[in-house]
């Protein structure tokens, strides 16, 4: 069965305290893999695509990388700005849809 | 930068009663979409749109759903007797592409549906 898994759930963080969001995936066939940031009572708003296995993808203080079977979204020194949730997807090879995770839920403490 | 546009952002209406929820995707975009999220849960596929006709559906979009797009700017979600469970925020999303390349779609902002 297809699946993608967020972990943590919650991460609370003091400013300026790196992390690293994982996003774990099942599919049969991988076509791109996600980011969004998603603020309470928002849409989604996109960070980044990852293609293939070994790809990075920055931004900002965020940093996005790839393997055969997870993702990891890599925050540094985070500020207050950065609490969000954010989703992981998947666009699996014969689907025209993503697939999301349930998120992580990123709080960083002043 | 081009926006999806969703109103109403929030609408309760009573169990048994139909509800259209409006989209304007963005201008030069082909593909539509419409996802859900029950508070505190993933985001979950509806339903993809494409040269007027829908082109994928999941399971949760069954015979008390339909989707139109009357005009060349709106796209709309009919929900025909709302049960309970529908309650959720509704999010229209748009491409320029089927292969989600670059950007992924576009969200709108939503529209928090409450059966009561």
């Amino acid at each position: 069965e297809d699946q993608v898994t967020q972990s943590p759930e919650a991460l609370r963080l003091q400013e300026g305290e790196s992390s690293s969001l994982n996003c774990s995936y099942t599919v049969s066939g991988l076509r791109g893999l996600f980011w969004y940031r998603q603020d309470p009572g928002k849409g989604p708003e996109f960070l980044f695509t990852l293609y293939s296995a070994g790809e990075e993808k920055e931004k900002e203080r965020l940093k996005a990388t790839l393997t055969k079977k997870e993702s990891f979204l890599h925050i540094t020194a985070p500020k207050p700005e950065d609490s969000a949730t954010y989703l992981c997807a998947v666009h699996q090879t014969g689907a025209n849809n993503l697939f999301f995770g349930t998120g992580t839920r990123l709080t960083v403490i002043p | 930068e081009p926006e999806v546009t969703q109103t109403p952002s929030h609408q309760v209406t009573q169990m048994g009663q139909e509800v259209i929820l409006r989209c304007v995707p963005i201008s030069n975009h082909l593909y539509f979409y419409w996802y859900r999220q029950i508070l505190g849960q993933k985001v979950e596929f509806l339903v993809s749109f494409y040269n007027n006709e829908i082109s994928e559906k999941s399971e949760i979009f069954d015979d008390q759903f339909s989707v139109e797009r009357p005009d060349g700017s709106n796209f709309t979600l009919k929900i025909r007797s709302t049960k309970l469970e529908d309650s959720a925020m509704y999010f229209c999303a748009s491409s320029s592409s089927s292969y989600l390349g670059r950007g992924g779609y576009t969200f709108g902002s939503g529209t928090r549906l409450t059966v009561v």
